[in-house]
């Protein structure tokens, strides 16, 4: 069965930086889009950034641009969002996805499940 | 604020039928951008429950249902179980912002 562990989650000042990590199972990694979605709590779900199989690509939601980069081990089969410049707005619980593709666009076939970043002095 | 708009709250008794629809515009769903759902029951991850407009992963129940039609998609949920409480959610591709987005969210309470 597919699994996605996520951790490194935390309390973090503003400003401040955080790794989150992602290790999978169960799937072949390498050969996958993989994700991060976040809920901010009692709200809604958003996507924040994904990346191909092999790391050539890489794409964020605007509101993270420039302050957190996604990255992925496939030797490790691990995912990675190192969030720099942590504003209180981050808060949120984060989730790594596995990305699937229907034939006119990207979808998230299986979640972890997730690990909670707070950004609060 | 997002693009894809739902219903907050849906509910229904036991057995009964409910839709929740998921409305968009030119620029995700009516730009013929694919819509799919995900149940979050409380205090869990989300959950993949419709892919593709219509198309239900092994696994999950033919109770669930999904259509889309011009700007708007739906979830419908036959035969209403106690366990189907959760809050749902519609994702899709929008154009203008070059991001995927989800919608504001169901929650479908069970009376």
């Amino acid at each position: 069965e597919v699994q996605l562990v996520e951790s490194g989650g935390g309390l973090v000042q503003p400003g401040g930086s955080l790794r989150l990590s992602c290790a999978a199972s169960a799937f072949t990694f390498s050969s996958y889009w993989m994700s991060w979605v976040r809920q901010a709590p009692g709200k809604g779900l958003q996507w924040v950034a994904h990346i191909k199989q092999d790391g050539s690509e890489e794409y964020y939601v605007d509101s993270v641009k420039g302050r957190f980069t996604i990255s992925r081990d496939n030797a490790k089969n691990s995912l990675y969002l190192q969030m720099n410049s942590l504003r209180a707005e981050d808060t949120a619980v984060y989730y790594c996805a596995r990305g699937a593709w229907s034939p006119h666009d990207y979808y998230f076939d299986y979640w972890g499940q997730g690990t909670l970043v707070t950004v609060s002095s | 604020q997002s693009v894809l708009t739902q219903p907050p709250s849906v509910s229904g008794a036991p057995g009964q039928r409910v839709t929740i629809s998921c409305t968009g515009s030119s620029s995700n769903i009516g730009a013929g951008y694919d819509v799919h759902w995900y149940q979050q029951l409380p205090g869990t991850a989300p959950k993949l429950l419709i892919h593709g407009n219509s198309n239900r992963p092994s696994g999950v129940p033919d109770r669930f249902s999904g259509s889309k039609s011009g700007t708007s998609a739906s979830l419908a949920i036959s035969g209403l179980q106690a366990e189907d409480e959760a809050d749902y959610y519609c994702q899709s591709y929008d154009r203008s912002l070059s991001d995927y987005v989800f919608g504001t969210g169901t929650k479908v309470t069970v009376l």
